[in-house]
């Protein structure tokens, strides 16, 4: 079954610095990856996603994910934060049946000045 | 496009009374997703239907939570009786149905049983 990993539950990171947080996946199958993130007090929205193609991946806000396959790893980055990124930032994995996704458990990020 | 509907967007209720939470999906996506979040245990998924029916409901803690999509434009999540432990935000989401399709989520539904 695929499931997804988080590793680190908060990332605390100065303005202005480089942020990377990262995501691993099992899967014994293609998989499709995708990058969500939720403010306070709101839904979860999208940042970017890989289905297929170049392995890096241009999201929203100025985020980038690599997806690597020998490395079973889908790491999300930023080269410098703001801090209006802070929020906390969910990896999922497509797992079948339609349209359903497995959620990993979240990384805060915490942007100070 | 409105977005994803959710209502109420806070509840506060008595243990044992009826909660009744309401979504409308964005227009033309056929997948709609019930979601629960808590420090404790995360994002957690309830159920979700394809085309109006219910396709997984393995996530539904226990037989107090029932949900319905009686049409493509509406569905509900019930809890009868409620406790305590139910609190959270609960979220709807909907996409389209193929996979790697973007899940749109609600603002949520703020839960709390007293």
């Amino acid at each position: 079954a695929q499931s997804v990993t988080q590793l680190d539950s908060q990332v605390p990171v100065f303005e202005e610095a480089p942020v990377e947080l990262r995501c691993n996946y099992s899967s014994s199958v293609s998989v499709y990856l995708f990058w969500y993130v939720q403010y306070p007090n709101q839904g979860l929205q999208l940042l970017l996603k890989y289905l297929s193609g170049s392995t890096l991946v241009k999201g929203i806000n100025g985020f980038e994910a690599e997806f690597n396959k020998s490395q079973t790893s889908f790491h999300l980055r930023k080269p410098s934060v703001h801090i209006s990124d802070t929020a906390e930032y969910f990896c999922a994995v497509y797992t079948g049946g339609g349209n359903k996704l497995t959620f990993g458990t979240g990384t805060q990020l915490k942007v100070e000045l | 496009d409105a977005g994803v509907i959710q209502s109420p967007r806070h509840e506060v209720t008595e243990m044992g009374q009826e909660v009744t939470l309401r979504c409308k999906p964005i227009s033309g996506h056929n997948s709609l997703f019930w979601y629960r979040q808590t420090m404790m245990r995360g994002l957690e998924l309830l159920i979700y239907f394809n085309n109006n029916v219910p396709i997984d409901d393995s996530g539904m803690p226990e037989d107090r939570f029932s949900a319905k999509m009686p049409n493509a434009s509406f569905s509900t999540l019930k809890i009868q009786p409620s406790e305590p432990r139910d609190s959270a935000v609960y979220f709807c989401a909907s996409s389209r149905t193929s996979g790697g399709e973007t899940q749109y989520f609600g603002p949520g539904t703020r839960l709390l049983v007293l």
